[in-house]
């Protein structure tokens, strides 16, 4: 069964700064990832998504990610954070894009963005 | 883009009352829905799986006799909490999928609270 580790589970940042959210996944054939952004009593929005092809995904709100295979790893990146950034991301993985199969999420980062 | 509209966002009810949360898809069919329960300040933990038309296929340790879920139309689904209990407080977020779409598209999620 796949799984998702997020190491980080609190992280802080300034404004202006860069910033990276780790994931890593455990799954044996070709995962496909997820990265949402989740804010206080709100649902789940997507930022990015890899299935295939480029390993270097670009979402929305200025995010991006790259998938290395020889790590399993599927990092977030923003290289210059706003105030407004600041939530809780969650990393997920499926095992394929067939409508019924299920995502597995990690245990998500919180940001905290000071100014 | 694909929206999901999620009701109540908001409920309490007493303890022994029972519970139904919607979900309907706005633009697209929902072939598959899923249902997920969220402790704060935890992950998503995904309950139940259901396909229109046909039973929902619960996790290991979901009770399906107290979470009951009908998916009998490709745009709505319900979760309806029976007998609730003060133990069943949590915020509780569907997912939906369409044969034709890669992605998952979530409520807004559901802030149950058991009085």
């Amino acid at each position: 069964a796949q799984s998702v580790t997020q190491p980080d589970i609190h992280i802080t940042v300034s404004e202006g700064a860069s910033l990276e959210l780790r994931c890593n996944y455990s799954y044996g054939a070709t995962p496909y990832l997820f990265w949402y952004v989740q804010s206080p009593g709100q649902g789940l929005q997507l930022l990015l998504k890899y299935f295939s092809g480029d390993t270097l995904v670009q979402g929305i709100k200025g995010f991006e990610a790259e998938f290395k295979r020889s790590q399993s790893s599927f990092n977030l990146r923003k290289p210059s954070v706003h105030w407004s950034d600041a939530a809780e991301y969650f990393c997920a993985v499926a095992e394929n894009t067939g409508t019924a199969s299920k995502l597995t999420f990690g245990t998500g980062t919180r940001l905290q963005v000071t100014l | 883009g694909a929206v999901v509209s999620q009701h109540p966002s908001r409920v309490i009810c007493k303890s022994g009352t029972s519970v139904k949360i919607e979900c309907r898809s706005l633009d697209f069919q929902a072939t598959t829905m899923f249902w997920y329960r969220q402790f704060p300040k935890q992950s998503l933990m995904l309950m139940a799986t259901s396909n229109e038309g046909s039973k929902a296929t619960y996790e290991q340790g979901v009770e399906k006799d107290k979470f009951l879920i009908n998916h009998a139309s490709l745009t709505l689904s319900t979760l309806t909490v029976t007998s609730a209990h003060p133990e069943d407080s949590s915020f509780y977020i569907c997912s939906a999928r369409n044969r034709g779409r890669q992605g998952y598209t979530f409520g807004s999620g559901t802030r149950l609270t058991v009085v």
